[in-house]
């Protein structure tokens, strides 16, 4: 069975000070990596797809690196907006139909 | 940008009632899926549909739940008889075939059973 684990739980930053968010997974086989923001009460929002070790991928203060082994999620002078809970998920590779397997979540806040 | 739709927002339903959530996928995709999310925990899949039928589903979509695409645009989830421990959030997702490519979810339904 798929195994996604995230750490830590929870982090509190102040806003400038970089971080980085850890995903670490265990899959009979990748065929991709998800990263998602939700908003308290909110669906989750796509943020990147990752498909290979050593894929790196940007998005304003948000990039997502890739290891045979984990991903992680750096946040760079992140600002109060960034605030959320960042979830990374990964689809069955024994499902024709993309099932995901979600991690528990890491809650970021970022204080002014 | 384009966006899954999901109605109501929020229900409130007795315990023993029928609900019916309500989604309009993204139009050009043909995988749909719904998941749940209990309070505090993690985000869980329950089931996938393809070209008109149930595609897998997961050890908690029993007999309680079914789920059909009435027409070319809506995908709903029925919960029968619903319990105190079907309380969550539901949310909706759909994405282009075969590649998981755009998978996107919709803002879901809070479901709460009273």
């Amino acid at each position: 069975e798929d195994q996604v684990t995230q750490s830590p739980e929870a982090l509190r930053l102040q806003e400038g000070e970089s971080s980085s968010l850890n995903c670490s997974y265990t899959v009979s086989g990748l065929r991709g990596l998800f990263w998602y923001r939700q908003d308290p009460g909110k669906g989750p929002e796509f943020l990147f797809t990752l498909y290979s070790a050593g894929e790196e991928k940007e998005k304003e203060r948000l990039k997502a690196t890739l290891t045979k082994k984990e991903s992680f999620l750096h946040i760079t002078a992140p600002k109060p907006e960034d605030s959320a809970t960042y979830l990374c998920a990964v689809p069955s590779f024994f499902s024709n139909d993309y099932k995901l397997s979600f991690g528990a979540g890491t809650t970021v806040t970022v204080r002014a | 940008e384009p966006e899954v739709t999901q109605t109501p927002s929020h229900q409130v339903t007795q315990m023993g009632q029928e609900v019916i959530l309500r989604c309009v996928p993204i139009s050009n995709h043909l995988y749909f899926y719904w998941y749940r999310q209990i309070l505090g925990q993690k985000v869980e899949f329950l089931v996938s549909f393809y070209n008109n039928e149930i595609s897998e589903k997961s050890e908690i979509f029993d007999d309680q739940f079914s789920v059909e695409r009435p027409d070319g645009s809506n995908f709903t989830l029925k919960i029968r008889s619903t319990k105190l421990e079907d309380s969550a959030m539901y949310f909706c997702a759909s994405s282009d075939p075969g590649t998981g490519y755009g998978y996107t979810f919709g803002s879901g339904t809070r479901l709460t059973v009273v």
